[in-house]
């Protein structure tokens, strides 16, 4: 069965710092990675998919980058704003059509 | 275009009772997949409709069951509920041709005392 792993669970840097948030998965046959961004009791925003066969996505500040073979995603968010505090969510989808979730990295930026 | 509509929002039933909850997907999507999330055990896969079929399904008891309309919109419901359906629960869509990416509503959050 499909594990993801989010490291760390929490995270706090000071506004304008670089950061990444790390995830693993066991089983390198997907379909598919996402990155999503929930905020507190709300839904889940859709924020990069990276296909099994690309290697990184580009959006705005926020790139994510898939090593299939080594079974890691990572999240490179630039110039971090307090507007970023969030959890993020990694899920990887297999060809079942379901996705996995990573169980977040809540991600405090301080003004 | 509008996004992925759940209702109710919020809700708060007791113990035994059933629960139906509504999803209306992205115009034009097809398939429709259902998630609970709990602080405990995260986000976890319930089942996935497509065009009325019911194509894949989670690790989840006979209690939980689904469906979808000839308009793709979904139900989801729940049988003699129990404390542990205390969750937030989360209807995605996709549409044929959006790679896999799913859009997700805002939840429905269901108590049960």
């Amino acid at each position: 069965k499909q594990e993801v792993t989010q490291i760390p669970a929490a995270l706090s840097v000071p506004e304008g710092e670089n950061l990444v948030l790390n995830c693993s998965f066991t089983d390198s046959a997907i379909y598919n990675l996402q990155w999503f961004r929930q905020d507190p009791g709300k839904g889940l925003t859709s924020l990069l998919l990276i296909q099994s066969s690309q290697r990184e996505q580009t959006s705005g500040r926020l790139n994510a980058s898939l090593d299939k073979s080594s079974g890691r995603s990572t999240l490179y968010i630039a110039a971090s704003q307090p507007g970023d505090s969030a959890t993020y969510l990694c899920a990887v989808q297999t060809g079942a059509n379901n996705l996995f979730f990573g169980t977040g990295t809540r991600l405090t930026v301080i003004p | 275009k509008a996004g992925v509509t759940q209702t109710p929002r919020y809700l708060i039933k007791t113990r035994g009772q059933q629960v139906t909850l509504s999803c209306s997907p992205i115009s034009g999507h097809r398939s429709v997949s259902w998630y609970q999330q709990t602080p405990g055990q995260g986000l976890q896969f319930l089942f996935e409709y497509f065009s009325e079929t019911q194509r894949n399904k989670g690790n989840f008891p006979g209690r939980f069951s689904g469906r979808q309309f000839s308009n793709s919109r979904s139900e989801m419901n729940v049988s003699t509920l129990e404390l542990g359906d205390s969750a937030l629960y989360l209807c995605a869509s996709m549409g044929l041709n959006s790679a896999g990416e799913l859009f997700f509503g805002e939840g429905s959050r269901l108590t049960v005392l």
